[in-house]
């Protein structure tokens, strides 16, 4: 079945460090890729997505590029600050408007 | 901007007990989807309406929970009777069908049961 796989956490940082979030997505057909957030004590938000091979997402300096020939969505970003502390999940929607979230990854930014 | 609601946002019940939790979409949404939080882990699907129609509730626990869209508008997910693993967030999300179009979430029901 489809399934969405994504590094366990937690990640931690210190402020202004280099972020790599790796996820790597099974899917019949081509699903739509999306990056959520969820700030502590709060629902998920929509972060970014891709809806088809080679698209690029992006919002709030974090970037994450459709990869079909890798099967990948790995979501980074240049310069983390403390903010950006949270869980990220990754996900998809199939074809049958289904969607799957990986387990999600927990990130520290240390100041 | 449009948002998704849910109430209440947090709940205490005792298990044995009754408890419903509602959910209102984005307006135009006609995909609503229930899911379970278990803390620490990512959301699962309970159970998913198009418009009216049940379209997924395989991972339904059936025999306490019950879900319900008879307008194709809101919806309504109860559980009777509640028991001590239940306890979890419960978030409602929207769409657009099809599966460009990403889902919208609420705020979540956190449950507590005791």
């Amino acid at each position: 079945g489809d399934s969405v796989t994504q590094m366990e956490g937690p990640v931690t940082l210190s402020e202004e460090a280099f972020l790599t979030i790796n996820c790597t997505y099974t899917a019949t057909g081509y699903p739509s890729l999306f990056w959520y957030v969820q700030y502590p004590g709060e629902g998920l938000q929509l972060l970014l997505k891709a809806t088809k091979a080679d698209d690029k997402g992006s919002n709030k300096g974090f970037e994450a590029t459709y990869r079909k020939e890798t099967t990948s969505f790995h979501l980074e970003k240049g310069s983390v600050q403390v903010s950006d502390s949270a869980v990220y999940f990754c996900a998809l929607k199939n074809r049958d408007d289904k969607i799957i979230f990986g387990k999600g990854t927990r990130l520290h930014i240390l100041p | 901007e449009a948002e998704v609601a849910q109430s209440p946002r947090y709940k205490i019940t005792e298990k044995s007990q009754a408890v419903a939790f509602w959910c209102d979409p984005i307006s135009g949404h006609a995909t609503l989807y229930w899911y379970r939080q278990i803390l620490g882990q990512g959301p699962e699907l309970l159970v998913q309406f198009q418009d009216e129609s049940v379209v997924d509730d395989s991972q339904l626990p059936k025999d306490r929970f019950s879900a319900e869209r008879l307008k194709g508008v809101d919806s309504t997910l109860k559980i009777q009777p509640a028991e001590l693993g239940d306890s979890a967030m419960y978030l409602c999300a929207s769409s657009f069908k099809g599966s460009i179009y990403e889902q919208y979430f609420g705020p979540g029901t956190r449950l507590t049961v005791t």
